[in-house]
Parts: C-alpha cells; sequence; structure tokens
C-alpha cells in the first residue's frame, strides 16, 4: 500500500495567489482529515470528511479556505487569496470509521510557505 | 474544549536508558486516546491506540497506559535507542466532539 498521497510537497507562491493542495487517500479508507501545523498553534485539525460529506469544518480559518472530496479517494483543500500567516505545514489523514476516532494514517504534509 | 499538555518538551537521555513521556488532558469524558511519532520534515506515525475502556497497550519496546480519572497517559519505551530520536505526541479522541484533540509534543533525542 503507497499510503496517503501528498502533493506537492513544497510550495512557495506570492501573497493573493490561489494555493491548491491535493491529498488522495489510502485504497479503501472512508475518511479524511486535512490538519495544520504551526509552531506557534501546533496541529489543528481544520476539516474533516466521512464518505465524502463533510462532517466537521469548524476548525477552517476563514471563508479563503475551502476543501473538497470530488471521489472516494481524493481531495484538495484551496486557499484564495493566500496569506502570509497561511504558511505553514499541511497534513491530509485517513481513515477507516464511522465515528472519526480511529487510526488515523498521514500523508508526508505539504510545506506552505507565502511570502 | 480539550486541553492535551505534554510535559517536557524535549528530552535528551543516553542510549539503553527506559523512559517515560507524560501525556494529561483536562476532560476525563474521553474516546479513545493516540501516541504518534513525528520525524524531522515527516507526517506522523500511529505508535498506539487506547480505547477508553482499556489500562494500556503494547507494540514491542513501547508501552502505553491509560488512566481516565486523573486524565494521565504515559509513553513508555524501554532500552532506548539513537533510531527512537523524534517528537512523540498524543492525540485524545473527544467523542462529543468527533475529533482529536494534540498535544504539542515532546521531542526526545538518544545520545549514542
Amino acid at each position: 500500500d503507497a499510503g496517503v498521497i501528498q502533493s506537492p510537497r513544497h510550495e512557495v507562491t506570492e501573497m493573493g495567489q490561489e494555493v491548491t493542495l491535493r491529498c488522495k487517500l489510502i485504497s479503501g479508507h472512508n475518511s479524511l482529515f486535512w490538519y495544520r501545523q504551526t509552531m506557534m498553534r501546533g496541529l489543528e485539525l481544520l476539516i474533516y470528511f466521512n464518505n465524502n460529506v463533510p462532517i466537521d469544518d469548524s476548525g477552517m480559518p476563514e471563508d479563503r479556505f475551502s476543501a473538497k472530496m470530488p471521489n472516494a479517494s481524493f481531495s484538495t483543500l484551496k486557499i484564495q487569496p493566500s496569506e502570509p500567516r497561511d504558511s505553514a505545514v499541511y497534513f491530509c489523514a485517513s481513515s477507516w470509521t464511522s465515528g472519526g476516532l480511529d487510526t488515523q494514517y498521514f500523508g508526508p504534509g505539504t510545506r506552505l510557505t507565502v511570502l | 474544549k480539550q486541553e492535551v499538555t505534554q510535559i517536557p518538551a524535549a528530552l535528551s537521555v543516553p542510549e539503553g536508558e527506559n523512559l517515560v513521556l507524560n501525556c494529561s488532558f483536562t476532560d476525563s469524558a474521553i474516546y479513545n486516546l493516540q501516541w504518534f511519532r513525528q520525524d524531522p520534515g515527516k507526517g506522523l506515525t500511529s505508535l498506539l491506540l487506547i480505547q477508553s475502556s482499556q489500562r494500556e497497550q503494547t507494540s514491542g519496546r513501547l508501552n502505553a497506559s491509560l488512566d481516565k480519572s486523573s486524565g494521565r497517559s504515559t509513553l513508555y519505551i524501554a532500552a532506548s535507542q539513537p533510531g527512537d530520536s523524534a517528537t512523540y505526541l498524543c492525540a485524545v479522541g473527544q467523542y462529543n466532539f468527533n475529533k482529536f484533540y494534540f498535544g504539542s509534543g515532546t521531542k526526545l533525542n538518544v545520545k549514542p
């Protein structure tokens, strides 16, 4: 099994540009989680999907952030427009669950730098 | 809101030593607790998951315990090795809110 796949691994962009992060779940998993990690705030849950449906998006910072699951194995996290304070490492994780509280498998992360 | 604390923030030990990492949480009404390892520049790897009904879980040289009433979990690492050097995070599963709350981690350095 290839594990959770994220792309790109690194992204450097300028303030105001649109950024799209991508994630491919582990085959057979039905839940997808987007996290953001910074030194100041640690690891924060942004949004989580179960069976392609957004269950909890209370962690999404503001309307500039949006996430989708166009199919059962793929998700995108979009930031438009990006700001320097969005600089962080963004992880996605997947699991097989119905309640969101089972073992989560993390991808390698995307390091985003907004200049 | 659940608050998860890990102390110490960093720990340095000589190879071969047995060690304990601590995790405390404020709300004892948890669903489960998970310990993760994070290597520099990498994602998190799940080490152990303890359900709220369990007292401990073991995997190789790792043993995790859970005491819900006191709001504490410990991760015991036996006979530490330089390859154990990493940041260890605990995550508390809160059923009512259907999410994990993460601690800030303990950075472990095992010296050869």
